[in-house]
């Protein structure tokens, strides 16, 4: 079993809707959840950091934290083109940024 | 700010040649990192460093090397390339975070290495 599972998609939904994006998790040690953003050929950046379990919310996204499921979520409100990207979820139980483990994933395409 | 900094973004190698993927960021990061990128399989560690001097092993680190003489400078070396290096690596750097504060990874743009 992998250590993140995330539905590699690919999703594609119409502008204007809320998108919504998970992984899950087996190491019950993780305890810092971010989600990073990959448009085509380009590095990850980073979009949202979450510790421990809560909600989070930076303008039109949205991450969510479930430890007791071991369950994470990144919701997108009127979506946009322009969102358009691969999105990584991304976990680590080190203190201090030490070793992220990421999932595979999830290709989005926002259709105008 | 040129943030982090890989060089070539390109590269064509054949099978049992050697190469440096190089890594350089200006952020004053202590940490930083190598991985690799293949589809349908995520972001792999292939090794990291918590400072100058410091190297650790990753996820998927045989037939790679590393060195960190400087803060800034990162390298990877591929000894005797095999197509199964074929993949896209990212460098990427970080500051230490805390639990309220974490500003994540700082990527390159990325090198496109085939090996044919």
């Amino acid at each position: 079993q992998k250590e993140v599972e995330q539905d590699p998609g690919p999703l594609s939904v119409p502008e204007g809707a809320i998108v919504s994006l998970n992984c899950t998790y087996s190491n019950s040690a993780f305890q810092y959840f971010m989600w990073y953003r990959q448009y085509s050929r380009k590095g990850p950046e980073l979009l949202m950091y979450t510790y421990s379990s809560g909600n989070k919310e930076d303008g039109r996204f949205t991450a969510q934290v479930d430890k007791s499921s071991k369950y994470i979520s990144l919701f997108i409100r009127d979506s946009q083109p322009s969102d358009s990207a691969t999105y990584l979820c991304a976990m680590s139980g080190d203190f201090g940024n030490e070793k992220l483990t990421f999932g595979t994933g999830t290709r989005l395409t926002i259709i105008p | 700010n040129a943030g982090v900094t890989q060089t070539p973004k390109f590269r064509i190698l054949k099978i049992g040649q050697s190469m440096t993927l190089q890594c350089a960021q200006d952020m004053n990061h202590n940490y930083m990192y190598w991985y690799r990128q293949d589809p349908g399989m995520g972001l792999k560690l292939i090794y990291y460093s918590v400072g100058a001097g410091i190297t650790d092993k990753g996820e998927v680190p045989n037939g790679y090397n590393v060195s960190r003489s400087t803060t800034e400078d990162f390298p990877l070396r591929l000894e005797l390339a095999a197509p199964s290096q074929t993949s896209v690596y990212f460098c990427a750097s970080s500051p230490r975070g805390t639990h309220e504060v974490n500003y994540g990874y700082t990527f390159g743009s990325g090198t496109r290495l085939t090996v044919v």
